[in-house]
């Protein structure tokens, strides 16, 4: 497995709590994303980083923020946690742009939102 | 706005059968074409096709682009019941951004 760790590994949480989600990669790669899986959607991406303090918005950015203040860690942030924000969180990386090579992904975490 | 359906959404098969994953696309400037494998937890990368890479081959598993006819097949031939998962196709267009299809639940009957 591509060294990516996501945590935590699964989280309840009560709607209008802040939540934050946490990836760690060990590759030195520039690139990270954040995507939701849901059951009809498969998966969609929130937000990407392409350096150091470099983000941009994806599909579904809606309620979520992220900083990147280290190459090896992408936090994404959960302002204020909504029962739509009940998901699968994946975290992926590559060495260069979506596209031109292959994302590897974490092991994922469940968030759910009551 | 760049696109990608697979089909069929499921498939039950019986070990030993050899099966055909279709995923078709709408892009405005293409760049690559991926497939990925996913169990229980992450999507695993099988393949990528390119323009200049559009047959790939690992084992039991191999793929083809049709950048004429928009789509990309995956095959598995004399499937087992470890190829049982959800194959993911995903699309990398003109945006940097890869678009993923919904994926086609395989289940591989001993």
């Amino acid at each position: 497995d591509a060294g990516i760790t996501q945590s935590p590994r699964h989280k309840v949480t009560e709607t209008g709590t802040p939540v934050t989600l946490r990836c760690h990669q060990t590759e030195n790669h520039r690139y990270m994303y954040w995507y939701r899986q849901d059951p009809g959607h498969g998966l969609r991406l929130i937000h990407y980083s392409y350096g150091v303090k470099d983000t941009d918005k994806g599909e579904v950015s809606d309620g979520y923020s992220v900083s990147r203040s280290k190459t090896e860690d992408f936090l994404l942030t959960l302002e204020s946690a909504t029962s739509s924000q009940t998901s699968v969180y994946f975290c992926a990386i590559s060495e260069r742009g979506q596209g031109t090579t292959p994302l590897h992904f974490g092991n994922g975490t469940r968030l759910t939102v009551t | 706005e760049d696109k990608v359906v697979q089909s069929p959404l499921s498939l039950v098969v019986h070990e030993g059968d050899t099966v055909t994953l279709n995923c078709s696309y709408e892009v405005t400037n293409f760049r690559s074409l991926l497939w990925y494998k996913q169990e229980k937890k992450a999507p695993t990368f099988l393949f990528m096709l390119t323009s200049s890479g559009i047959e790939k081959k690992s084992g039991r598993l191999s793929s083809i682009l049709d950048k004429k006819e928009l789509f990309s097949i995956l095959n598995i031939t004399a499937t087992q019941t470890g190829d049982s998962a959800i194959y993911l196709c995903a699309l990398g267009g003109a945006t940097n951004k890869l678009i993923f299809g919904t994926g086609t639940l395989l289940a591989v009957q001993p």
